[in-house]
């Protein structure tokens, strides 16, 4: 079982639709939440951090369930520039510090 | 720019030669991460630096591949005989201690012919 699993995709949503990713990981110490976006052939770039109480940042939205091992982000009123790959990054906590990624969920966001 | 510098962009050499690439981390930064990723795949950690002591190795990291940091400012990663497999996009990312998220550079992408 992969540490960081994330659905694939690829999501196809019309302009304007609110869509949602999950990720779930193994490691119940995790310390660190992030989720980055990558666009075809660039470097990943990081798009938020997520925190235990759920965190906002315009049209995208992060919350994070400890007990179920899961983390979420939720974009609303889709651009087509929203675009790309989105990465949910583990960060676990013990003398291991790097940061693990997850292969990723496509996005399309459809005219 | 300050943001995070990788040199070169783009290597293309023979199976058998030695490569080496560069990354100029965020000045401030002191932690410095090295990735790999192929295509459909997310990053694959390499190796993590915390100032110029390297902290961890994956363990799927050959003996053919070495990290240095000298100073705990730029490091270098240094792929011996390289083999076709080795083809892949080598990342360079820095963050704050501890991580508030780290920052990519744009990547070297080498292809192993």
């Amino acid at each position: 079982r992969k540490e960081v699993e994330q659905d694939p995709g690829p999501f196809n949503v019309p302009e304007g639709a609110t869509v949602a990713f999950n990720c779930t990981y193994s490691n119940s110490a995790s310390q660190s939440f992030f989720w980055y976006r990558q666009d075809c052939r660039k470097e990943p770039k990081l798009l938020m951090s997520v925190y235990s109480s759920g965190n906002e940042d315009g049209r995208f939205t992060a919350q994070l369930n400890r007990a179920s091992q899961y983390i979420s982000l939720l974009i609303r009123d889709s651009k087509l520039s929203d675009s790309a790959t989105y990465l949910c990054v583990v960060q676990f906590s013990g003398s291991a510090r790097q940061l693990t990624f997850g292969s990723g969920t496509q996005l399309t966001v459809l005219p | 720019d300050t943001g995070v510098s990788q040199n070169p962009r783009h290597k293309i050499t023979k199976r058998g030669q030695n490569v080496t690439f560069r990354c100029d981390p965020i000045s401030e930064h002191n932690r410095l991460y090295w990735y790999r990723q192929t295509l459909g795949q997310g990053p694959e950690f390499l190796t993590y630096f915390q100032n110029e002591a390297q902290l961890e190795k994956s363990r799927l990291l050959s003996d053919r591949f070495s990290a240095e940091r000298p100073k705990g400012s730029f490091s270098t990663l240094e792929i011996q005989r390289t083999e076709q497999g080795d083809s892949a996009m080598y990342l360079c990312a820095s963050s704050f201690s501890p991580p508030m998220g780290a920052f990519f550079g744009q990547g070297t992408r080498l292809t192993v012919v």
